[in-house]
């Protein structure tokens, strides 16, 4: 079946401006992380979504960051006036609910940002 | 809170040797262990895990015993091929928390070489 895809793959944005990237997780996987890759900090966890659950938003690093649901499915990660700290990888992962016992979570290609 | 730590790379091998990547971590509550790999060019990928202490995880020729005592998740490998050239990151999830979220190490980036 059709795995975890992201979009754009890449994006190079101005400093200040907004951007949004999308997630499409595998169907049936009712959780949905962000994570953020770059050189200096690895990888390291921004959001999380579980079902209808308030989504954990521990580790988003400032307010210029939100993530939305919709419907359960797809997700959004907006960076409001973005700075050149910003420009890593992003990437998506879905899993199964928590409670099946299924904690693998399948990775999207991710979506290369450049904030110029 | 819950932290990752993996030997530093990158790790250059011959076609053959045999590989140990360490990685200990700290937890709060009874994580699950993971392995992952990224291939060049390619995305996160789930290599092994275990999900209690004993456990063993293993995939193509790959294993990690989850060890409670020494807090660790060694990777090994008998025999590396070119094609495992690669960077492999150790990973923990706790639910004590709440919610499932990866921590993971620093990666560890593995050159095999003919």
């Amino acid at each position: 079946g059709a795995g975890v895809s992201q979009s754009p793959s890449n994006k190079v944005t101005e400093k200040g401006k907004d951007v949004e990237l999308r997630c499409d997780p595998i169907s049936g996987h009712t959780a949905l992380y962000w994570y953020r890759q770059s050189l200096g900090q690895g990888l390291e966890f921004l959001i999380y979504f579980q079902g209808n659950s308030a989504p954990d938003k521990s580790g988003l690093p400032s307010d210029r960051f939100s993530a939305e649901r919709t419907g359960g499915s797809v997700s959004t990660l907006t960076i409001q006036r973005t700075q050149q700290e910003d420009s890593a990888v992003y990437l998506c992962a879905s899993s199964l609910a928590l409670n099946s016992g299924a904690y693998e979570q399948y990775f999207g290609p991710g979506t290369r940002l450049t904030v110029t | 809170g819950n932290s990752v730590t993996q030997m530093e790379g990158p790790v250059t091998l011959s076609e053959e040797a045999f590989l140990t990547i360490n990685c200990t971590y700290t937890a709060t509550g009874y994580p699950s262990l993971f392995w992952y790999v990224q291939y060049p060019g390619e995305g996160l990928q789930l290599l092994l895990k275990a999900t209690k202490a004993d456990d063993k995880g293993s995939n193509k020729g790959f294993e990690a015993t989850y060890r409670k005592e020494t807090t660790s998740f060694h990777l090994e490998k008998g025999s590396v091929q070119v094609s495992d050239s690669a960077v492999y990151f150790c990973a923990l999830s706790d639910l004590t928390g709440g919610g499932n979220k990866l921590t993971f190490g620093t990666g560890t980036q593995l050159k095999v070489e003919l």
